[in-house]
């Protein structure tokens, strides 16, 4: 069965810092999605970024990117210049054809950020 | 524009009640998705409709009945519920749903949820 893995339940990181979320998952499949997803405490989810397997390089949005590690099953997000907004829970999500839809959540991440 | 509306934000009920959620989209998207969250919690599909029709259904007590009256919206029907599905219900659409091939056009969007609570 397909898994998502969020190994740090909470994290924390100095404003303007950098921070690193991990995500790892199982899967038999070779062609996929992987997303993040934030949520911040007026809980809108909100697409942060997302990585299609097929696709070497890692995905970048404005302060956002990913280290996808396809072999080793790993899709980090790193968070540069952290900002006070930021402070969310991140949701780590795979999708693959043969769930039928369905996104495949980890149990999350929540990232407070200090002033 | 990748904005998913949902109404009320906020819904007090008895176990006894009769209400509805609302979500709206009207970004020409066919597929739309119900999911119920708890605290700190992942989000837990319910349902999925494609192209106005029940595609999923993931063995949801039918105390909870979906309906898609049209492309842009989706209700989720509630009657005779428990305290225990006091919880966030979360909508979300999709351009599509590809259950045969792997797209983008099946790139979640989600609303700013409803917060339920059953007395």
């Amino acid at each position: 069965a397909q898994t998502v893995t969020q190994s740090q339940p909470e994290m924390s990181v100095q404003e303007a810092e950098t921070v690193t979320l991990s995500c790892t998952y199982d899967t038999s499949e070779s062609d996929y999605y992987l997303f993040w997803y934030k949520q911040p405490p007026s809980r809108q989810m909100i697409l942060v970024i997302r990585q299609e397997a097929y696709k070497q390089q890692n995905a970048t949005e404005n302060r956002f990117s990913v280290n996808f590690q396809k072999a080793a099953k790993s899709f980090s997000l790193k968070i540069s210049d952290s900002q006070l907004g930021d402070a969310a829970m991140y949701f780590c999500a795979y999708r693959t054809i043969n769930q039928g839809g369905k996104l495949i959540f980890g149990q999350g991440t929540e990232l407070s950020v200090k002033p | 524009d990748t904005e998913v509306t949902q109404t009320p934000k906020h819904l007090v009920m008895g176990m006894t009640n009769k209400k509805s959620l609302k979500c709206e989209q009207h970004m020409g998207h066919r597929a739309m998705y119900w999911y119920k969250q708890k605290a700190k919690k992942p989000p837990e599909l319910m349902f999925v409709y494609s192209y106005e029709k029940l595609s999923i259904n993931e063995s949801v007590p039918s105390r909870f009945s979906p309906e898609c009256p049209n492309s842009s919206l989706l209700n989720l029907h509630l009657h005779a519920l428990q305290p225990e599905d006091s919880a966030l219900y979360l909508c979300a659409s999709s351009q599509d749903l590809a259950l045969r091939t792997l797209s983008s056009t099946d790139t979640q969007y989600f609303g700013p949820g409803t917060r339920l609570t059953v007395l």
